[in-house]
């Protein structure tokens, strides 16, 4: 089968950096996207990693690993507007999308 | 540029009765998507349209739902008869082809209610 985990909750506070991982267990992997998602809006895009390594846009940064199954999105400078709802998503071939399970960011003052 | 518009925004119906969303992409994206999400779960992919052909459909419960886009641009789900289990917010997405790397742009949803 396809899955993807992540953790389910993370709290930080304002200013600081967080790290939410998603570990993926899919067949014929291409590249992982992440979506931000706030409560009772629509899912929109942050990052997409089809090779190993760091991508950067922003306060935002998201890695891949292919050989450990494994990729993780950074959120510097924390703000309150961040909290949300985080999905990873695996794109594999034969053309389709699975998502994760979401992790919801709570940022404090 | 205008983005994906579905309707309604939201619907109450009872068990067994039948129900249809309706989807329009963002101008000139061959590709669209249909998603469930229960509430706190990810998004689910129902099925996947390149222009008027189906992708994938392979989480697409047939014995109820079914879903068409006629001419390659509008979209419609239908499930028929909901059950309760049916209960969620169904995501209209489009994207410019079908390659992982295109951003999926989502339309504000359509949330369900089955009493």
């Amino acid at each position: 089968g396809q899955s993807l985990e992540q953790p389910s909750e993370v709290t930080a506070v304002e200013g600081a950096i967080v790290q939410i991982n998603c570990t993926y267990q899919t067949s014929g992997f291409y590249g992982l996207s992440w979506y931000q998602q706030h409560d009772g809006g629509a899912p929109t895009f942050l990052s997409y990693n089809g090779l190993d390594g760091l991508e950067e846009t922003g306060r935002f940064s998201s890695f891949l690993s292919r050989s450990d199954s494994y990729g993780y999105l950074l959120l510097q400078e924390l703000q309150m507007k961040d909290s949300a709802s985080y999905f990873c998503a695996a794109y594999n071939y034969g053309q389709n999308f699975v998502f994760g399970p979401g992790t919801r960011l709570s940022v404090l003052p | 540029e205008a983005g994906v518009a579905q309707s309604p925004r939201y619907k109450i119906i009872e068990k067994r009765q039948s129900v249809a969303f309706w989807c329009n992409p963002i101008s000139g994206h061959a590709t669209l998507y249909w998603y469930q999400q229960i509430l706190g779960q990810g998004p689910k992919l129902l099925i996947q349209f390149q222009n008027n052909g189906v992708v994938d459909d392979s989480q697409l419960p047939k014995d109820r739902f079914s879903a068409e886009r006629l001419k390659g641009v509008d979209s419609t789900l239908k499930i028929q008869p909901a059950k309760l289990e049916d209960s969620a917010v169904y995501l209209c997405a489009s994207s410019l082809a079908s390659s992982g790397q295109e951003t999926q742009y989502f339309g504000p949803g359509t949330r369900l209610l089955v009493l």
